[in-house]
């Protein structure tokens, strides 16, 4: 059982606009920052959203993070088939120098 | 190029011990916090450990603490996680990452099995 919160699966069409739900509570999400990640099997983890919704460069304007109270949001608009692949929320527990991922949600473009 | 690159994984009896590696280039590694995270088949992400840019303070999951050590060695640009008291559970796929985990290399596979 993770500590943060995230639907299993979502999925959508190509063009579609997806979001990834991922909830916490006030010792983590509610307190920190948050970081997304999307990971293929296989391969190297990627950071796409840090600090709650920034952007590393390099990754598409189509992926938006959002944070409020202990829940937070990754969207991706103008789905395409290279965004199937399995999407993680994290924070970093400032106080504890720890970190903490999300159980992890496949999304599936259909 | 940010590079990290791990070894050292392979199939390793229960109880035994292995040592991964993970070799950093293309940025200046005494000025970064360094993690290690695995995924187990079929498993999500797993942070395991950090340590402190100079090697001062390590931190673990609760789940390896005593038993695996994380250190560094910023000379040789070179990243650690010894392995003691392995169990079935820790089979996983072990990747370094940096920082907040904004780079991360291909993965060692550790394999606890008889």
């Amino acid at each position: 059982q993770s500590v943060l919160t995230q639907p299993p699966s979502a999925s959508g069409t190509p063009g579609q606009r997806v979001t990834i739900s991922c909830s916490g509570s006030s010792s983590n999400i509610g307190n920190n920052y948050l970081y997304w990640y999307q990971h293929l099997p296989g391969t190297a983890p990627k950071l796409l959203i840090y600090k709650n919704n920034q952007r590393p460069s390099g990754v598409p304007d189509r992926f938006s993070g959002s944070k409020s109270g202990t829940s937070a949001s990754l969207a991706i608009s103008g789905l395409r088939s290279e965004d199937e692949s399995d999407y993680y929320c994290a924070v970093r527990d400032d106080s504890l120098n720890v970190w903490v991922f999300g159980g992890g949600t496949k999304l599936t473009v259909l | 190029e940010v590079q990290l690159v791990e070894s050292g994984g392979g199939l390793v009896q229960p109880g035994g011990s292995l040592r991964l590696s993970c070799a950093a280039s293309g940025f200046t590694l005494r000025t970064y916090w360094m993690n290690w995270v695995r995924q187990a088949p079929g498993k999500g992400l797993e942070w395991v450990a950090n340590i402190k840019p100079d090697g001062s303070d390590m931190y673990y999951v609760d789940s390896v603490r005593g038993r695996f050590t994380v250190s560094r060695d910023n000379a040789k640009n070179s990243l650690y996680l010894q392995m003691n008291s392995l169990r079935a559970e820790d089979t996983a796929v072990y990747y370094c990452a940096r920082d907040i985990l904004d780079y991360w290399g291909q993965g060692t596979l550790v394999t606890v099995s008889s």
